[in-house]
């Protein structure tokens, strides 16, 4: 079946500019994870979505991170004003639910790089 | 809070040789445990878990055992191969939060 999709896989932006990052995670899935991949570092936490509840936000870096999830489906994190310092691999995962033993599927990611 | 350490890269083994690759936790809960593997070009993939102390995970010739007592998930396998390339990640999953933490990443190069 179909995995975790994530476009656009390679986005170019200039400093200052918004940028719109989609996942599409496997369906049925009701936990979707947001993390951040810089180079050579591990995988840096920003946000999760969990059926209806309200996501746990701990993760975004700065008010200028955020993210929805509509419909219990697709989610799209959107930075405003980026900084070089976004550039990195930002990676969606979904799991079947939020519990622990449950393991998380992940995309292929999308390539951000601010100029 | 939640913390994963694992060893640190690169790891150059040869082909055949036994591999290692400590990780150890620090969690308030009871947490789940996690391997993750990515080759080159690809997606990070669940390797093996384990869910509660002592028991073990294996996939693929890897291993790995809950050590409460110790907090630790050492990967192992005993003759690697150059297709077990990649970057290896160790994460937990506490029950009393649904996302996972996850360590730095270790890049293993096999050679033939």
């Amino acid at each position: 079946g179909a995995g975790v999709s994530q476009s656009p896989s390679n986005k170019v932006t200039e400093k200052g500019k918004d940028v719109e990052l989609r996942c599409d995670p496997i369906s049925g899935h009701t936990a979707l994870y947001w993390y951040r991949q810089s180079l050579g570092q591990g995988l840096e936490f920003l946000i999760y979505f969990q059926g209806n509840s309200a996501p746990d936000k701990s993760g975004l870096p700065s008010d200028r991170f955020s993210a929805e999830r509509t419909g219990g489906s697709v989610s799209t994190l959107t930075i405003q004003r980026t900084q070089q310092e976004d550039s990195a691999v930002y990676l969606c995962a979904s799991s079947l639910a939020s519990e622990s033993y449950n393991e998380q599927f992940f995309g292929p990611g999308t390539r951000l790089t601010v100029l | 809070g939640n913390s994963v350490t694992q060893m640190e890269g690169p790891v150059t083994l040869s082909e055949e040789a036994f591999l290692t690759i400590n990780c150890t936790y620090t969690a308030t809960g009871y947490p789940s445990l996690f391997w993750y593997v990515q080759y080159p070009g690809e997606g990070l993939q669940l390797l093996l878990k384990a869910t509660k102390a002592d028991d073990k995970g294996s996939n693929k010739g890897f291993e790995a055992t809950y050590r409460k007592e110790t907090t630790s998930f050492h990967l192992e396998k005993g003759s690697v191969q150059v297709s077990d390339s990649a970057v290896y990640f160790c994460a937990l999953s506490d029950s009393n939060a649904g996302k996972s933490t996850f360590g730095d990443g270790t890049t293993l190069t096999v050679k033939p």
